[in-house]
């Protein structure tokens, strides 16, 4: 069965400096998606960055940005020139055709002033 | 385009009873998923539907039941409560559920006293 690991429950970060939350997962499929998703305390689930298992280079959405290894299975999130707007929590996402997306248990990313 | 659209955004019921929650996916999302959100677990996959079929469905007990429209809105339901059913309980929808974001609503609260 597919699962999604993240081991970090909590972590937080000093305004503008750079954390990356980590991820793996088990899989016996070659293609799949990955994604990481940003929930902050209102609850509103977003979208933050998407990954096709296919493509070699990593994913970019301005400040974020992935470390993708897939012979690792592993998928970590970085972020860089953090801002008080990103604390929240964060979730790893895995998803493989089944209609189905398993999510990690999540990390809570406190950004400091 | 609105957004996902879940209803109500709060609820208190007691054990035993039944409760049905509703979910507005965005205008021609065709796929969408139920997902039980409580601490410490992360989400988990209820189940998925697509032109009112079920394609997937978690491992939760036969007490959680759904349905889609042709509409593409979508109800859950979940009868004799538990007091572990209280959760946060997200609706997300995607164009066609293969490796496609989901977008989330913004849950249901669920307390069953």
């Amino acid at each position: 069965a597919q699962t999604v690991t993240q081991s970090q429950p909590e972590m937080s970060v000093q305004e503008a400096e750079t954390v990356t939350l980590s991820c793996t997962y088990d899989t016996s499929e070659n293609n799949y998606y990955l994604f990481w998703y940003k929930q902050p305390p209102s609850r509103q689930m977003i979208l933050v960055i998407r990954q096709e298992a296919y493509k070699q280079q990593n994913a970019t959405e301005n400040r974020f940005s992935v470390n993708f290894q897939k012979a690792a299975k592993s998928f970590s999130l970085k972020i860089s020139d953090s801002q008080l707007g990103d604390t929240a929590m964060y979730f790893c996402a895995f998803m493989e055709g089944t209609y189905k997306y398993i999510f990690g248990t999540g990390t809570r990313l406190k950004v400091l002033a | 385009k609105a957004g996902v659209t879940q209803t109500p955004r709060y609820l208190i019921k007691t054990r035993g009873q039944q409760v049905t929650l509703s979910c507005s996916p965005i205008s021609g999302h065709r796929s969408v998923s139920w997902y039980q959100q409580t601490p410490g677990q992360g989400l988990q996959f209820l189940f998925e539907y697509f032109s009112e079929t079920q394609r997937n469905k978690g491992n939760f007990p036969g007490r959680f039941s759904g349905r889609q429209f042709s509409n593409s809105r979508s109800e859950m339901n979940v009868s004799t409560l538990e007091l572990g059913d209280s959760a946060l309980y997200l609706c997300a929808s995607t164009e066609t559920g293969t490796g496609s974001p989901l977008h989330f609503g913004n849950g249901t609260r669920l307390t069953v006293t």
